[in-house]
């Protein structure tokens, strides 16, 4: 059982390139969320999804799009890559929302140059 | 405005210390959890304890132990005896399931306790 997987794990862009993360999760969960982890910010939440084809924003969505189409994979991109999206990206993903607790996929350290 | 704090933002401790993080969640809803996840150095968030609002009691697991008091909005955490492998960054977070568009936690800056050998 992998739980939640994101690739890649490590990316560097150039200002202005574009790049998709991807997150999958093997265990059926309707909820899958993207957060950035930033020094000093905890985690904020930047889209989540509470199931297949939706999709909603969260604290800090400007600048990213994301795609559920499928129930276990949560895509988070980037359009025009810009340096202030240097992070650590977390994909994560629960059973029944707030009501449980979140699996977190090993994250994705992005540095934009 | 929901929030959670924690003001403790680095923490050193030595080996076989107990040492206490702490967590004060701001909400006004009635129904609410609150939870604490564990980030050690290779960087994946762990769970550790999930608590509902309904449910002040502590909670002990092993070394680990949780008192949730309501009257003071707090959520503390308690390692009894440290090791190195508690070296970690600890989060605090409160999740709001029945409000309308708040299926996320909200997340307190972290916790960075080094435990010393």
């Amino acid at each position: 059982n992998a739980g939640v997987t994101q690739t890649p794990k490590f990316r560097v862009l150039k200002t202005g390139q574009s790049m998709t993360l991807l997150c999958a999760q093997d265990m059926n969960h309707e909820y899958m969320y993207w957060y950035r982890q930033d020094p000093g910010m905890g985690l904020r939440l930047i889209h989540y999804s509470v199931g297949e084809g939706t999709t909603a924003k969260g604290e800090v969505p400007d600048g990213y799009n994301v795609s559920r189409l499928k129930k276990q994979n949560f895509l988070l991109g980037l359009e025009s890559a810009a340096p202030s999206q240097t992070s650590v990206y977390f994909c994560a993903s629960s059973y029944q929302g707030g009501r449980d607790r979140a699996f977190f996929g090993q994250g994705t350290r992005l540095t934009v140059v | 405005a929901q929030k959670v704090t924690q003001a403790q933002t680095e923490i050193s401790v030595v080996e076989k210390e107990d040492v206490t993080l702490d967590c004060v969640y701001e909400t006004r809803d009635t129904t609410y959890y609150l939870f604490w996840y564990k980030q050690p150095p290779s960087g994946e968030l762990v769970f550790l304890i999930r608590r509902n609002s309904f449910d002040e009691q502590n909670e002990i697991s092993g070394r680990y132990s949780w008192n949730f008091q309501k009257s003071t909005s707090s959520f503390n955490f308690t390692i009894t005896a440290s090791q190195v492998v508690d070296s970690a960054v600890y989060f605090c977070a409160l999740t709001l399931p029945y409000q309308t568009g708040a299926n996320n936690l909200f997340f307190g800056t972290g916790t960075r306790l080094t435990v010393i050998p």
